[in-house]
């Protein structure tokens, strides 16, 4: 099993870029979701999904966009760069419900200049 | 709504040594899951231990150790015999028990921990 692969490592975008950043996990879990870690701040949940087709906002979802066509892909899209997006994001998986471990794909550290 | 709170920025222990990280939290949930996760510099998040809030008895993963006191919603993690690989941000997290919630984490701000020679 490959886990929770994250596309892409590092991204560099302008002001006003729109981008996507790529999730897919291959364990077969229900819930899917995208946080992003500041200095300081620990990690905060921006958007996260219980099944194909059900998305629902987390504490910070303004500026991003998520969608749940499968089981084993979550995509993060941001609309309209921002500075304040600059940030390391992370997408975690796990089954739903039941304190399940959720497991962590690498991390993509976005810069937005 | 849920917060988790890390009073301790950052820390340092000597190899060999035994550390104790803080954690408090604050819900008005009865049934809850409780985690501490590692975050070493390769950014990698790693699970170290976990925690279900109706069980009284600490849970403990090899040299970590759980210190769970519900009524003071405290939740504090000994690492001991400590490593040079045990060198990471360390992450206090909870996630309700509701049946039907999501899995949604709520984690504190983190706290740095050096192990030095």
């Amino acid at each position: 099993n490959a886990g929770v692969t994250q596309t892409p490592k590092f991204q560099v975008l302008k002001t006003g870029q729109s981008m996507t950043l790529q999730c897919a996990q291959d364990m077969n879990h229900e819930y899917m979701s995208w946080y992003r870690q500041d200095p300081g701040m620990g990690l905060r949940l921006i958007h996260y999904s219980v099944g194909a087709g059900i998305t629902d906002q987390g504490e910070v979802p303004n500026g991003y966009n998520v969608s749940r066509s499968t089981t084993e892909d979550f995509p993060l899209r941001l609309l309209s760069a921002a500075p304040s997006q600059t940030s390391v994001y992370f997408c975690a998986s796990s089954y739903n419900g039941g304190g399940y471990e959720q497991y962590f794909g690498p991390g993509t550290r976005l810069t937005v200049t | 709504a849920q917060t988790v709170t890390q009073s301790q920025p950052e820390m340092s222990v000597q190899e060999a040594e035994t550390v104790t990280l803080s954690c408090t939290y604050d819900t008005s949930e009865s049934n809850y899951y409780l985690f501490w996760y590692k975050q070493p510099p390769s950014r990698q998040m790693i699970l170290v231990i976990r925690q279900e809030a109706y069980k009284q008895q600490n849970a403990t993963e090899n040299r970590f150790s759980v210190n769970f006191q519900k009524a003071a919603k405290s939740f504090s993690l000994k690492i001991s015999d400590s490593q040079l690989g045990d060198t990471a941000m360390y992450f206090c997290a909870f996630m309700k028990r509701t049946t039907g919630t999501a899995s949604k984490l709520t984690f504190g701000t983190g706290t740095r921990l050096q192990v030095t020679l």
